[in-house]
């Protein structure tokens, strides 16, 4: 168990519609971290947030937003969705935002969407 | 811009041989090289990582991984496959995004399968 959690484990949903997913980084880690990963284009860095603040954005689509919130706790907004962001999300955290440090991953948020 | 390659998408060992996952980097600067295992249906767990205090780096499950400057190589062995080992493996090396932030770049994943 790495200490970082995720809710909900699994998503369906259909074309067009909205999903908030929820992670929560272990206790006094300050950085989140955003990852899809999919068949076709692997594991890719979506965004990262440093205590409340947007630190780094990756291959994160417009359709894509996300927050880190005072507790710590991040979201990860998709809107409009499209068959082809059926993915596993990711969340990880780290210390702080040192090149050397570890990052963390939750379990996963699986989306499917038909 | 740092980046990783993983040789073979899928690796078979027979029970209690050697493992060997190979993965080469591309940095301008000193990196920091990381190994984390997928199980089926479960997030990244963190093998082992280099970041510079020694070239032989062991890790977790009788993991090891050696940092090779003149090959760009951080090829993670372990010498005796268990039937537990098999899972996804991905190295990843960070990246500087600028501003005093870093991300991972993941390799595309090696699936190691071992045959009892």
């Amino acid at each position: 168990d790495s200490g970082v959690t995720q809710t909900p484990k699994h998503l369906i949903t259909a074309t067009g519609q909205r999903v908030t997913l929820r992670c929560s980084p272990r206790s006094g880690d300050l950085s989140v971290y955003w990852y899809q990963q999919s068949l076709d284009q692997g594991l890719q860095f979506l965004i990262q947030y440093y205590n409340g603040e947007e630190r780094a954005k990756g291959n994160i689509l417009e359709r894509f937003s996300a927050q880190q919130f005072p507790d710590l706790h991040s979201e990860l907004n998709l809107s409009s969705l499209e068959l082809g962001d059926s993915a596993l999300y990711f969340c990880a955290s780290s210390a702080g935002t040192s090149s050397g440090e570890t990052q963390y991953f939750g379990p996963g948020t699986r989306l499917l969407v038909l | 811009a740092q980046s990783v390659t993983q040789l073979g998408s899928h690796v078979s060992v027979s029970e209690g041989a050697l493992v060997l996952l190979r993965c080469n980097y591309s940095s301008s600067v000193p990196p920091y090289l990381f190994w984390y295992v997928q199980y089926p249906n479960q997030g990244l767990q963190l093998l082992l990582k280099y970041t510079s205090a020694a070239t032989l780096v062991k890790g977790i499950n009788g993991f090891e991984a050696e940092f090779k400057k003149s090959e760009t190589s951080f090829h993670l062995t372990k010498p005796s496959a268990h039937m537990s080992d098999a899972a996804e493996y991905f190295c990843a090396v960070t990246r500087s995004m600028g501003a005093g932030s870093y991300q991972l770049t993941f390799g595309k994943g090696t699936k190691l399968s071992v045959i009892p």
